[in-house]
């Protein structure tokens, strides 16, 4: 049972690049999301996707965009990365934006921005 | 301000005990859910439980149970018979309604359990 996969796994860029993080699910999930986790920290929420066609901000989207490609896919788009976006970053899913579904997790990217 | 707060960055319990991990929330919202996640040395993060704010009981999954005290705005979760495979962070978090189910994550407590 793959979930929610994440690629990839590890990336180090250096300060200026752009890179794509994917994630894909495969659990039939309308809504899908990005966080960052910072050392000590709990999950900010990024961007999420209630669901396919439809993107929205959450709390901290400065630097980034997203892409909802299809159902399955939603990706996270560092246009020019700086070190303050060193980070783990998680993309998780659930079948619809409400409270009482519970989101399912990647097995995140660790990001290094030189 | 909508807000999860743990107050305990890390904690000890002994094999085979009992532990309790505090979280208390804060939102204006009737409607609600309060989630609880586990987040082992591997990084990656697995859902362990849900209560809803309307829910009458207390929610339970195998070992892992929700003190849920509306009134004190607090969610405890609850580890019984604790073995060395519970040693992680632990995160709560909540999806108020009027957030659109969106999930606000507490700081984390780790939690070591020791042979």
């Amino acid at each position: 049972n793959a979930g929610v996969t994440q690629t990839p796994k590890f990336q180090v860029l250096k300060t200026g690049q752009s890179m794509t993080l994917q994630c894909a699910q495969d659990m039939n999930h309308n809504s899908m999301y990005w966080y960052r986790q910072d050392p000590g920290m709990g999950l900010r929420l990024i961007y999420y996707s209630a669901s396919e066609g439809t993107t929205d901000k959450g709390e901290v989207p400065n630097g980034y965009n997203v892409s909802r490609l299809n159902k399955r896919e939603f990706s996270l788009r560092l246009e020019s990365a700086a070190p303050s976006q060193t980070s783990v970053y998680f993309c998780a899913s659930s079948y619809s934006l409400y409270s009482n579904q519970p989101q399912h997790f990647g097995d995140g990217t660790r990001l290094s921005i030189l | 301000a909508q807000k999860i707060t743990q107050t305990q960055p890390g904690m000890f319990v002994q094999e085979k005990e009992a532990v309790t991990l505090d979280c208390t929330y804060d939102t204006s919202d009737p409607s609600y859910g309060l989630f609880w996640y586990k987040q082992p040395s591997s990084g990656e993060m697995i859902f362990l439980i849900y209560q809803g704010s309307y829910d009458q009981q207390n929610a339970t999954e195998g070992r892992y149970s929700l003190n849920f005290q509306k009134a004190r705005k607090s969610a405890n979760l609850v580890i019984s018979a604790s073995q060395l495979g519970d040693s992680a962070m632990y995160f709560c978090a909540m999806a108020p309604r009027n957030q659109g189910g969106k999930l606000i994550f507490g700081q984390g407590t780790e939690l070591s359990v020791k042979p």
